[in-house]
């Protein structure tokens, strides 16, 4: 398996205002995808992030609201850009290590 | 479609009894279908998958079973356990990354001692 950490684990932010969350893997990946699970709901895959090119979105995720980086084969950023109440989730960022998919512990973020 | 619908979305038994969850779905490319366990505040942890070219899977108190030409999979767990109690959700990939997953809603599962 791979250790996924991330940072923050959670914070309470302002309307308006943007979160960078990190994610760092103990290994070099090729791919790293950030997803999204609402409160009480299932998980949605927002973007894939490769190294060296731009982030794949999926249908309704956007680059300007979520822009994503990738400098290297551990470790990606996810921004959550001009935040409202409804973007309050857990964002959580899932590697694959031996043909299975891991998930890292999530941010949980809270958006007054 | 993208969906996979997933049944029940909320299952009670009692300890020692089995449970089993099921999910269909609709598109024949995908070939990767795993279980995730979440309890609460906690991470999703793959619990066992399963591939397409396999009919079962079986790791102790857990089964998976596919039938790829029905599409439809399921989750069985025997000799349910309070400590089984947590969200199950079940997914599948995409046909061609295997880390794009399409999830199920979740089941809540509750094992009553």
């Amino acid at each position: 398996s791979a250790v996924i950490s991330q940072k923050p684990s959670r914070d309470i932010c302002q309307r308006g205002t943007s979160l960078t969350i990190q994610c760092q893997v103990d290994s070099q990946v090729t791919m790293m995808f950030w997803y999204r699970q609402q409160p009480g709901q299932s998980l949605t895959l927002i973007a894939t992030a490769n190294q060296g090119s731009e982030a794949t979105y999926e249908s309704g995720f956007v680059i300007d609201k979520f822009p994503i980086s990738r400098p290297n084969l551990t470790f990606s950023t996810l921004t959550v850009s001009n935040m409202s109440p409804e973007d309050s989730s857990i964002y959580l960022c899932s590697v694959g290590a031996d043909d299975e998919q891991f998930f890292g512990p999530g941010t949980r973020l809270t958006v007054l | 479609g993208e969906n996979v619908e997933q049944h029940p979305s909320t299952l009670s038994v009692q300890e020692g009894d089995s449970a089993v969850i099921k999910c269909t779905y609709s598109d024949s490319a995908s070939n990767y279908f795993p279980w995730y366990k979440q309890e609460l505040g906690k991470r999703p942890q793959l619990i066992i998958d399963i591939r397409s070219n396999v009919g079962e899977k079986k790791d102790q108190r857990i089964a998976v079973t596919l039938n790829k030409t029905a599409k439809h999979f399921s989750l069985h767990i025997t000799e349910t356990q309070p400590e089984d109690s947590a969200v199950y959700f079940c997914a599948r990939d995409r046909g061609s990354t295997l880390g794009r997953l399409y999830f199920g809603r979740g089941t809540q599962l509750t094992v009553w001692p």
